[in-house]
This record gives C-alpha cells, structure tokens and sequence, in this order.
C-alpha cells in the first residue's frame, strides 16, 4: 500500500519566520501535488513537479520534488498570516495516474 | 470559487436516513471524483467517473451508492450510514481520468454529521 507520510504534522510560527514542509514515501511517484486547503473549502492546487529534482518556485513558495520521485518538499519564506492552513501533498501512482494524498501538515502562521 | 459547487454545505443525518450529496461542475470536464476527507486520515479517494462511466471504486461500502447522469453532475446516494461515516465530503473534477499532471479542482465540501 502506498503512503506518503507528512512531517511535521503540525506548524505554529510567527510571523517573517522561515519553515519546510516535507512528504516522504518508499513509492515512486510520476508526478506530485501539492495543495493548500483552507476552513470551511476544498484543497486547492499550488504546483505539480514532474521530473525528478525540480525545484518550482511560486512566490514566497518553493517546491522540490526528489532526485528519485519519492519525496518533496516545500519550504516557504518569510511566512505570512495568510499562509496559514492544511498543506497536502499527493503522488500520481506510476501505473494508474490515481493520486495518493499525505497525511497533511496544518500550519498556522501568528501575527 | 473554483468552477466546482457541492450542497449540501451541511448535513446532519440520523443513520436511518436517505439522503443525497450532490456536485456540480462548470468547467467543461471529463472525469468526476469523489474523496472522504476525515479529521485523523488522509483524503481517501471514493469514486471515480470518466465519461460519466465509474471506473473505481475503492472498496466504499454498498451504503454509499454515486450516480453521474452527465458530465457535469455528480450524486452521492447516502443510506443507513454509521456515526464513523461523519467526514467532509469532496467532490472534485479533471479535464481527463489516468493524466500524469491533470489537475483536480475541488468543491468546498459537504460537512456531514451521522447522529
């Protein structure tokens, strides 16, 4: 069974603080996702990495996906209020494109 | 607003109750999903439609029946549901089913509550 473990599972941080986020797994991956739900919504798409050792970068965001497509991470600078929420990352399965989703990481960022 | 509208936003329901979720999709897609989504687990993917045809089912008890009657419109039919049945309910959709890099929207969610 495929599972991709989040760390840390839980963030609280102040404000301008730097913090990574990482999701890990023994599966290889073809691609992976990650999103950021907020209360009361769905998740929502932030960046899909394909190719292994990508690094994309949005904003205050970057993404790296692993040399071997089993891990990633995202590491966010200079946090913000607004970036407070559950951050998920999911894994296409190589074979059946089904994406697995992470245990989740919610990050809550103080003003 | 993501293209992708689900109601109820709310339902509590006693475990010999019928009734039914239902999602909406106006972003001109193929393929329609269903996650639960509970407070200790990971999202756990439900049902999968492509061309309003199932194409997984990932072992969801019988109580749970999905319905597509067309490429916009997605139910959950809810029946004599447990209290460990209570999660929030995503719909979500794709432009295609099986893409290594298609992109998922999803709906805000119904937050269900079995008593």
């Amino acid at each position: 069974t495929q599972l991709l473990e989040q760390s840390p599972q839980f963030l609280s941080i102040q404000e301008g603080e730097n913090l990574t986020v990482y999701c890990n797994s023994s599966s290889v991956f073809s691609s992976l996702q990650w999103y950021r739900q907020e209360p009361g919504e769905g998740p929502v798409l932030l960046v899909t990495v394909v190719t292994g050792g990508e690094v994309k970068k949005l904003k205050r965001l970057t993404f790296q996906f692993g040399d071997a497509r089993k891990d990633s991470s995202l590491h966010i600078t200079a946090a913000q209020p607004g970036d407070t929420g559950l951050y998920l990352c999911a894994g296409a399965d190589a074979g059946t494109y089904k994406y697995i989703f992470g245990t989740g990481t919610r990050l809550k960022v103080l003003a | 607003e993501t293209g992708v509208t689900q109601t109820p936003r709310h339902l509590v329901m006693g475990m010999t109750n019928k009734k039914s979720l239902k999602c909406e999709q106006h972003l001109g897609h193929n393929a329609m999903y269903w996650y639960k989504q509970s407070a200790k687990k990971p999202l756990e993917l439900m049902f999968v439609y492509s061309l309003e045809e199932r194409v997984e089912n990932n072992s969801v008890p019988s109580r749970f029946s999905p319905e597509c009657p067309n490429s916009s419109h997605l139910f959950l039919h809810l029946h004599t549901l447990q209290p460990e049945d209570s999660a929030l309910y995503l719909c979500a959709s794709s432009q295609a089913q099986g893409s290594a890099a298609d992109t998922q929207y999803f709906g805000p969610g119904t937050r269900l509550t079995v008593l």
